[in-house]
């Protein structure tokens, strides 16, 4: 069964400091997506990635396909980051199916 | 560019009463997905449609059913309410199944007394 955890679940900063959320995932994922979910419910997608990494503004996402790991990086965080960070994998073979993790509700202190 | 739209976004339905979630795209996505997000679960995945004419049931599919209408449009059919049904539904489309961007509409807030 395909499987993503993420860490940590509830994660304070105080604007300016460097973030970084962990998602581990099992044997059988080949590509993992980020998002992100404001306060007013809304989901957007910030990246998805199969190797490497990827950047976006203050926005760094990295990918370990021998680890099973990825993480994302805000730099310079600002109270406009509050908001929950869900990490999502998806199977190769054109599997249409993406499993979550539960998510990391980042707040950021003025 | 509306992207993916979701209507209503709030509801409140008496057990057992009947109702659809509509969901729309105007981006030419192939593929359209209905999930659900109740507090401390991830988003879970009720069906989905990889492409226009085919549906699929994902891994909460019980008290529900989906239409493809066309390319643009996937409903979702609550037809006997139940208060185990109360959750925020989410539609997203994505060119592909998994390894394309997905994109998500507003949310609808459903609440069944």
């Amino acid at each position: 069964k395909n499987e993503v955890e993420q860490s940590p679940q509830n994660l304070t900063a105080q604007e300016g400091e460097f973030i970084t959320i962990n998602c581990s995932y099992s044997v059988g994922i080949s590509a993992l997506h980020w998002l992100q979910q404001h306060p007013g419910g809304g989901i957007v997608s910030l990246f998805m990635l199969s190797s490497g990494k990827k950047k976006h503004g203050r926005l760094i996402a990295t990918i370990n396909i021998q680890e099973k790991h990825s993480s994302l990086h805000i730099t310079a965080s600002h109270p406009r980051d509050s908001a929950v960070y869900i990490c999502a994998g998806a199977s190769g073979g054109g599997s249409e199916k993406l499993v979550f993790g539960k998510g990391t509700k980042l707040t950021v202190n003025p | 560019n509306a992207g993916v739209t979701q209507t209503p976004k709030f509801q409140v339905l008496k057990t057992g009463q009947s109702m659809t979630l509509q969901c729309a795209q105007d981006m030419n996505h192939n593929s359209m997905y209905w999930y659900r997000q109740d507090p401390g679960m991830g988003l879970r995945l009720i069906y989905y449609s990889a492409s226009e004419g085919t549906t699929d049931k994902g891994e909460v599919p019980n008290g529900y059913n989906v239409s493809r209408l066309n390319k643009r449009e996937f409903s979702l059919r609550l037809e006997s309410a139940a208060p185990s049904q109360t959750s925020v539904y989410f539609c997203a489309s994505s060119v592909r199944a998994g390894h394309t961007e997905a994109f998500f509409g507003q949310g609808t807030r459903l609440t069944v007394v």
